[in-house]
């Protein structure tokens, strides 16, 4: 069966700092894969999908990146997190349904 | 751009009872997918049931079923028999049956929260 990982699942850094956040998904082939943001504990976000290696799409200008690398890895960046970069990041894929990985919860203080 | 809107922050339902919550949602498209997605206190999102726009009849998982009134353009869900484990917040999605840019993009509403009273 499929599964994802994300990682870690609490971050705290200060503002500057860079930022790498790491999803991979096993147990399927070429998905696509999305980060969204949840701030304040309410609705989501789209920020990045991914339908292939190095395909990367944006949906919001913004001060963070993301990469793929391999076919079943996802990866958020940031050069210099902002304060407002803090809130709760979730990465997913999909085949006809979205499923989430556990999340991480970015504070940048 | 289609959009869902949950009109509801809050509900409240007593142990073992029923509750419903609300979601309606705007498209000019025929042809989409809906979903309620499950987010406990660990924030871990959980898909809770999923409806195809062409079936008329109305999707169910054990305790959690469905009232889709296309036409209507809404989509609640029911939790019969309420457990506290329900307790969470409830997001209500649609993503078009067209894959835009090759992604299926799912766009969310801004949840509902539901407390389970003992």
């Amino acid at each position: 069966s499929q599964t994802i990982h994300q990682w870690p699942a609490t971050l705290v850094q200060p503002v500057g700092s860079p930022l790498s956040l790491e999803c991979t998904v096993e147990g399927t082939s070429n998905p696509n894969l999305y980060w969204y943001r949840q701030a304040a504990g309410r609705g989501l976000q789209l920020l990045f999908y991914s339908v292939g290696i190095g395909q990367i799409s944006s949906e919001v200008p913004q001060n963070l990146s993301a990469s793929r690398p391999q076919d079943r890895q996802f990866i958020l960046s940031s050069k210099k997190l902002l304060l407002s970069d803090s809130g709760f990041y979730l990465c997913a894929w999909s085949v006809l349904t979205l499923y989430f990985g556990s999340g991480t919860r970015l504070t940048v203080v | 751009a289609q959009t869902v809107t949950q009109s509801q922050p809050e509900m409240s339902v007593q142990e073992a009872e029923t509750v419903t919550l609300s979601c309606t949602y705007d498209t000019s498209e025929s042809d989409y997918y809906l979903f309620w997605y499950k987010q406990p206190p660990s924030r871990q999102m959980i898909l809770v049931i999923r409806q195809e726009a062409y079936k008329q009849q109305n999707a169910t998982e054990n305790r959690f079923s469905v009232n889709f009134q296309k036409a209507a353009k809404s989509f609640s869900l029911k939790i019969s028999d309420s457990q506290l484990g329900d307790a969470a917040m409830y997001f209500c999605a649609y993503r078009s049956a067209r894959l835009a840019g090759g992604s299926e993009k799912l766009v969310f509403g801004k949840g509902t929260k539901l407390t389970v009273n003992p």
